[in-house]
């Protein structure tokens, strides 16, 4: 059963990027779709996006248009996800996910990255 | 997209107590429904799929039900390690999930 385990913990200043990666072991990385959820403090789970590795293409959350990227190194088994012109209220814990059973509903996470966004 | 809402947004039970929380989409999403707890400080944990599949390991007191716009995952008997947070989310929507606002279960 695949693993997935995120970079450590990042603290940006505003109108920077931050780049947070999902290391997977334990399967057959390219077949599995690979999703990024954050929480905010005190807050629910929100869905960014998206990526199919073996076919590189990536969806976004309307929300998140336009300032997030969401990559595959295959060769890795890596997923990565940036994040741009952050703003304090981008603070969070970031998760990817995946599912072994179907796609979209989750039983794999990250342990999560505490993304701070503070001038 | 679609909206998921969840009612309520917190409840107060006992252990023992049966248990019910409700998850409303904003339109069809057929049976693509998942839900999850989730802990202080931990990952969500998945624990039914396709609305009412049971996840592998998770105790059957839990179990979902519904179809259509309207769903609902019930704690037959609560038990201490089940206060937590609850959050459903819809799959239906090709790359376009969305989450519950999520329901927290307190000690009464």
């Amino acid at each position: 059963q695949v693993q997935l385990v995120q970079s450590g913990a990042e603290v940006k200043k505003p109108g920077s990027s931050v780049k947070v990666s999902c290391k997977a072991s334990g399967g057959t990385f390219s077949s599995y779709a690979i999703s990024w959820v954050r929480q905010a403090p005190g807050q629910g789970l929100e869905w960014m996006g998206r990526i199919i590795p073996i076919l590189g293409i990536a969806n976004y959350a309307q929300k998140f248009q336009g300032r997030v990227t969401i990559t595959a190194d295959k060769s890795t088994s890596t997923a990565y996800m940036e994040l741009s012109s952050l703003r304090s209220e981008d603070t969070a814990v970031y998760y990817c996910a995946t599912g072994a059973t179907s796609a979209d509903a989750f039983d794999i996470w990250g342990q999560g990255t505490m993304v701070t966004v503070s001038s | 997209d679609i909206q998921m809402t969840q009612s309520p947004s917190t409840l107060s039970a006992s252990v023992g107590d049966r248990v019910t929380i409700t998850c409303r989409a904003s339109q069809s999403i057929s049976s693509w429904l998942a839900w999850y707890q989730q802990k202080p400080g931990k990952a969500p944990k998945l624990l039914i799929y396709k609305a009412s599949s049971l996840e592998s390991g998770v105790p059957s007191r839990f179990s979902g039900s519904g179809s259509g716009t309207e769903f609902t995952l019930t704690i037959s008997s609560l038990q201490p390690d089940d206060f937590a947070t609850y959050y459903c989310q819809q799959y239906n929507s090709y790359a376009r999930l969305t989450f519950g606002g999520g329901t927290k279960v307190e000690i009464k």
